[in-house]
């Protein structure tokens, strides 16, 4: 059964960094590509990028209002997929959502959300 | 980049049926679709994929009430035999080669 779990979430200031972790469980991590998702409150659910696995190249692709922000890595090893959050603004408070997103051939699944609250 | 609508509510009896609706932008009617259920304070949770010919496939533990199926930029997910626990945002998504992208949702109230 697939599993992932996010950590790292909780209370910053603006202009402040933090780091999101994702552990994954259940499947071949370093075959999947992975995502980020978030949830202002309130909201709708909002891509903010995605890694590629490492066979193609583990490239990454962002959303336009985290660009240049926010950096996805991943640790194979580790079955980890990661989200450093820097320059933190306001409106980037929301629930993180760890994603093994949908493809042709792939079937989506969920983590349970961190929160991260950014506010002075 | 594809576009994705949604009527933002529907509503419908306890043990009747309702039909959402996510439509795509005209150039990309014959993108795959995905359907999430986020009920109230959970995380989202994987419904079906739903590709233009109408062909789907539902999530694991997903009942048997949800069905998907397809007309031209319009993707459907028809739920039956309404239940309480149906009650919930409904979000569609598609990706292209660089991104993803959901629609607004659509929340459903079940009288």
């Amino acid at each position: 059964e697939v599993h992932l779990v996010e950590s790292g979430g909780g209370l910053v200031k603006p202009g402040g960094s933090l780091r999101l972790s994702c552990a994954a469980s259940g499947f071949t991590f370093s075959d999947a590509w992975m995502s980020w998702v978030r949830q202002a409150p309130g909201k709708g659910l909002e891509w903010i990028g995605r890694i590629k696995s490492r066979i193609d190249r583990g490239t990454t692709d962002y959303a336009a209002p985290v660009r240049g922000r926010f950096i996805i890595s991943r640790d194979d090893s580790k079955k980890t997929m990661f989200l450093q959050m820097n320059s933190l603004k306001t409106e980037d408070t929301a629930v993180y959502y760890c994603v093994r997103p949908p493809t042709t051939d792939v079937t989506p699944h969920w983590g349970q959300g961190t929160l991260v609250t950014v506010s002075s | 980049q594809p576009v994705l609508t949604q009527s933002s509510s529907a509503s419908a009896s306890l043990g009747s049926s309702v039909t959402l609706t996510c439509t795509l932008s005209s150039d990309h009617s014959g993108y795959i679709i995905a359907w999430h259920q986020q009920q109230p304070g959970k995380a989202p949770r994987f419904l079906m994929k739903i590709e233009g010919s109408g062909s789907y496939e539902v999530g694991t533990g997903v009942p048997d009430r949800f069905t998907g199926s397809s007309s031209g930029a319009d993707r459907y997910v028809t739920i039956s035999n309404l239940q309480s626990e149906d009650e919930a945002d409904y979000y569609c998504e598609t990706w292209d080669s660089h991104s993803w992208v959901f629609g607004g949702g659509t929340k459903l109230t079940v009288l």
